[in-house]
């Protein structure tokens, strides 16, 4: 089944503790994406990957890092997350960046 | 940088009603304009799309129009059903972005019986 995986769903964590959210795409799709979801915010862009070794800032950056090192797995690392940064994050992929994105089921992030 | 606005933020219609919901962006290089819808608890799905060489698309009870002067486009959805009912986001990309996509703040429908 063609799909977009995250792990993990929900995740509770402290202030400082480094995390990593993966996510992989069985679809040999170029494009890869992070947003995260905030209630009146809509879905903001975090980062962005074209192809394997090319990544690219969204709209808020900040605090986030991502490595794209094969086609089908794109994870979001927190080094150092902060309660600012609780959130709902979907990860997306698309065969190219003009098209339509397969979302993930999401991670409910709640830093404490 | 690219700035998408959503309007209006609530949407209530009674079914069978037609739910129009509008978008404008400011950057005039903008050139793809998906929408999304997202159900309750789920992930967001796209529902139609449109490229700036076009005024408007229908898919079915779903259609959408662009106008590139005015920098707006818009969602109507016709005959509306209860299934309907979701937050809808309006997206916008610009040629030679390289993969930004920035969103609207989304709208929630609410179709009543």
């Amino acid at each position: 089944e063609a799909q977009v995986t995250q792990n993990p769903r929900y995740l509770i964590t402290v202030t400082g503790k480094k995390l990593t959210v993966t996510c992989s795409q069985n679809m040999n799709h170029e494009y890869m994406s992070w947003y995260r979801q905030d209630p009146g915010l809509g879905l903001r862009q975090i980062y962005y990957s074209m192809n394997v070794e090319v990544t690219d800032k969204g709209d808020v950056p900040e605090g986030y890092k991502v490595s794209r090192k094969e086609k089908r797995n794109f994870p979001l690392i927190l080094e150092s997350p902060s309660p600012n940064q609780t959130s709902l994050y979907f990860c997306a992929s698309s065969p190219f960046s003009y098209n339509e994105q397969f979302f993930g089921p999401g991670t409910r992030l709640t830093v404490l | 940088g690219e700035n998408v606005e959503q309007h209006p933020s609530t949407l209530s219609v009674q079914e069978g009603d037609s739910a129009v919901i509008k978008c404008t962006y400011s950057d005039s290089a903008s050139n793809y304009f998906p929408w999304y819808k997202q159900e309750l608890g789920k992930r967001p799905q796209l529902i139609i799309d449109i490229r700036s060489n076009v005024g408007e698309k229908k898919d079915q009870r779903i259609a959408v129009t662009l106008n590139k002067t005015a920098k707006h486009f818009s969602l109507h959805i016709t005959e509306t059903q209860p299934e309907d009912s979701a937050v809808y986001f309006c997206a916008a990309s610009r040629a030679h972005s390289w993969g930004k996509l920035q969103f609207g703040a989304g709208t929630q429908v609410v179709v009543t019986p």
